[in-house]
């Protein structure tokens, strides 16, 4: 298995929900990472975690909650959510902390805030 | 502040020609630079990665080289296809933390017409 899954592909919440986005890879790797996109832009970096701890938050709102509850599965809690964080949710891992080391992207979760 | 800038914003090819895409940035400390393609609402994909000591790395069609003393890097693409037709985003990394940050470009949409 050579891939990064992401489920759902589609959400659409209201700014009330709660709701979870999942990130699944069975690559052995021990870095994942939660990036946003919006629309004509590059992906903005969230979260890192390395070795199922968490490395990096890039300032991101508390609205948004990472959780790595093992080494091939990362989870995105949402809630409360504005409209402004509707946008495509990547998810990536790579094998660890190499120089050379590649990052997979999954196909990503297009989230829409209503 | 950590930059990478890409050149040209978009490109129009027709089928079978090359063309060359251009990346510069102002990361630091550089640890390795990476072409994606990114297809409309999906994840990236990697083409290449580079990290200091190299100067060029090809996949297929795509050849990317790097000059670490000018801060430059450029995707070249051999007779293009139409499913060429793609974003093509310039990442380079910083190590911080314990992960290496990516700063993405702000990629380069190319079309190619039959």
């Amino acid at each position: 298995d050579t891939e990064v899954t992401q489920t759902p592909k589609h959400l659409v919440m209201g700014m009330t929900n709660k709701k979870s986005l999942k990130c699944e890879q069975h690559m052995g790797h021990r870095a994942m990472y939660w990036y946003k996109q919006k629309a004509k832009k590059p992906p903005e970096l969230m979260f890192v975690y390395s070795y199922e701890k968490l490395s990096i938050n890039e300032s991101v709102p508390s609205r948004f909650s990472p959780e790595c509850p093992n080494s091939s599965l990362l989870n995105l809690h949402l809630h409360a959510l504005q409209p402004e964080d509707s946008a495509l949710y990547l998810c990536a891992s790579s094998p660890g902390s190499g120089i050379s080391y590649e990052q997979y992207f999954g196909p990503g979760t297009r989230l829409t805030v209503t | 502040k950590n930059q990478v800038e890409q050149s040209p914003q978009s490109l129009i090819i027709l089928e079978g020609k090359n063309c060359t895409l251009q990346c510069n940035y102002t990361v630091s400390p550089f640890s390795n630079l990476r072409w994606y393609k990114q297809d409309t609402g999906r994840g990236p994909v990697s083409l290449t990665i580079m990290t200091f000591s190299e100067n060029t790395k090809s996949n297929g069609r795509y050849t990317a080289t790097l000059d670490a003393d000018t801060k430059q890097s450029s995707l070249h693409i051999t007779a293009s296809q139409l499913s060429d037709s793609a974003s093509y985003i310039c990442v380079v990394s910083a190590w911080r933390g314990g992960s290496y940050i990516p700063t993405f470009g702000r990629g380069t949409s190319l079309i190619v017409h039959p």
